[in-house]
């Protein structure tokens, strides 16, 4: 099936700092999603994204849909410790009737 | 509120048993989905259902099966036939199969082996 490779796995960062994380596909998607996931948890939508080229922002979040469609990045600016947590990229092709393919996650630390 | 509601939280097999994970949902939403998710990896499809009375095998269907005989409901079943069960399971909905709208998810049973 479709691999969405996903970086990176994990990262270490201070309070305060900046974080960016990336997906690329082998193969075009016509959605792109990043959903957040804390421990024991389902995961929660944070963007949607429908549009190559579209750059959307959710508070201190932002992502972007690559205009190739075959990539898409999430920012989270300013880190704080409730930012802690496994964020997940998923995609949808125009066929896949809503299936999903999911990277393999990033996990994320904040130190305070 | 309206959600995905996933039952039990936790639940744990013993070998040869089948055990059913139940999934409802009050949203009126179409599509359901199974997951299986193992640590350190994504979220990998078992079954998906587009409508009422029917269902699709995802990437991973073998040792489990499912139903779809009413809308708010889609239960998963881990048969005896599954060697390596243990894992944490979410169920998901969206609200129209043909449309791009995304999945939610419900919190997630987890399956241990006594």
């Amino acid at each position: 099936g479709q691999q969405l490779n996903q970086s990176p796995q994990s990262m270490f960062i201070q309070e305060g700092e900046d974080v960016s994380m990336n997906c690329t596909s082998s193969s075009i998607f016509n959605t792109w999603l990043w959903y957040k996931q804390d421990p024991g948890e389902g995961p929660v939508l944070l963007i949607a994204l429908y549009k190559a080229g579209e750059l959307t922002s959710n508070g201190r979040l932002t992502a972007q849909f690559g205009i190739t469609r075959k990539d898409s990045f999430l920012n989270i600016s300013a880190s704080i410790p409730s930012d802690v947590g496994i964020y997940f990229c998923a995609g949808a092709g125009g066929t896949s009737y809503g299936k999903l393919t999911f990277g393999q996650g990033t996990i994320l630390t904040v130190h305070p | 509120d309206g959600g995905i509601t996933q039952s039990p939280k936790y639940l744990f097999r013993k070998e040869g048993q089948n055990v059913t994970l139940s999934c409802e949902q009050n949203l009126n939403h179409d599509a359901m989905y199974w997951y299986r998710q193992d640590p350190g990896q994504g979220l990998r499809l078992i079954y998906y259902s587009q409508i009422v009375n029917d269902f699709q095998k995802g990437d991973i269907a073998e040792g489990y099966s499912v139903s779809r005989e009413k809308k708010e409901s889609f239960p998963l079943t881990v048969t005896s036939a599954q060697k390596n069960p243990t894992a944490f399971y979410l169920c998901a909905s969206r609200k129209d199969r043909a449309s791009n709208q995304p999945q939610h998810f419900g919190d997630g049973t987890r399956l241990s082996i006594l």
